[in-house]
């Protein structure tokens, strides 16, 4: 069975903090997807990425960045200069692809808030 | 505009009185799926969808029905709704073969 785990319940930084978010998974397939979803206050869930299992490069997208490291099963999400709307529940979420029925495992995400 | 639709938004009721969510996708995907999104839970999937007439249960599937008559419909019914069903409700679609699933708006319904 899968399982996604995120340690922190809350976190609370000032704007221009660094800020991660952690993110542990478990799964004994060796084929399987990683994923990153924003849930801003209005409660939509926004995609931020996706990494398959076979694709350790880190991946940085404009004040975001993703660290995935297999041999800690950790995906690890760092937000740098953060900014009041980067405010939000973000989740962490596994899937193991073909063969499955596609479910996405998620997390039981992380609140973080951004104070001015 | 390729997205994912769910009706109501928002719904207030009270127990026993049965309801359907609609969800409708316009990307022409064969998976759908159904999620629940609770405090401390994160989501969880109820029931999906592979294809038309081909559905099946998630992780959550008690006090829930859903059907596939058509591919871009994916509705979630609940025959006789209870307080233990409050909740946000996330329809999800992706096509197959690739990895990515859309998430519709989230339908948020209360049970009184």
């Amino acid at each position: 069975a899968q399982k996604v785990t995120q340690a922190q319940t809350e976190i609370s930084v000032v704007e221009k903090e660094d800020v991660t978010l952690d993110c542990v998974y478990e799964t004994r397939d060796t084929t399987y997807y990683l994923f990153w979803y924003k849930q801003p206050p209005s409660g939509e869930l926004v995609f931020l990425i996706r990494r398959n299992s076979f694709d350790e490069q880190n991946e940085i997208s404009g004040r975001y960045s993703w660290n995935f490291q297999k041999s800690t099963s950790s995906f690890n999400f760092t937000i740098t200069a953060s900014q009041v709307v980067d405010s939000a529940v973000y989740f962490c979420a596994l899937n193991i692809g073909w063969g499955s029925n596609y479910k996405l495992t998620f997390g039981k995400g992380t609140l973080l808030t951004v104070n001015p | 505009e390729a997205q994912v639709t769910q009706n109501p938004r928002y719904l207030i009721t009270v127990t026993g009185k049965k309801l359907t969510v609609t969800c409708s996708q316009n990307m022409n995907h064969e998976y759908m799926s159904w999620y629940r999104q609770d405090p401390g839970l994160g989501l969880r999937q109820i029931y999906y969808s592979m294809n038309v007439e081909v559905t099946d249960k998630g992780d959550v599937p008690e006090g829930y029905k859903v059907s596939r008559k058509e591919k871009r419909n994916f509705p979630l019914i609940l025959e006789s709704p209870s307080p233990n069903q409050t909740s946000l409700y996330f329809c999800a679609s992706r096509r197959e073969g690739l990895n990515e699933q859309f998430f519709g708006p989230g339908t948020r319904l209360t049970v009184l």
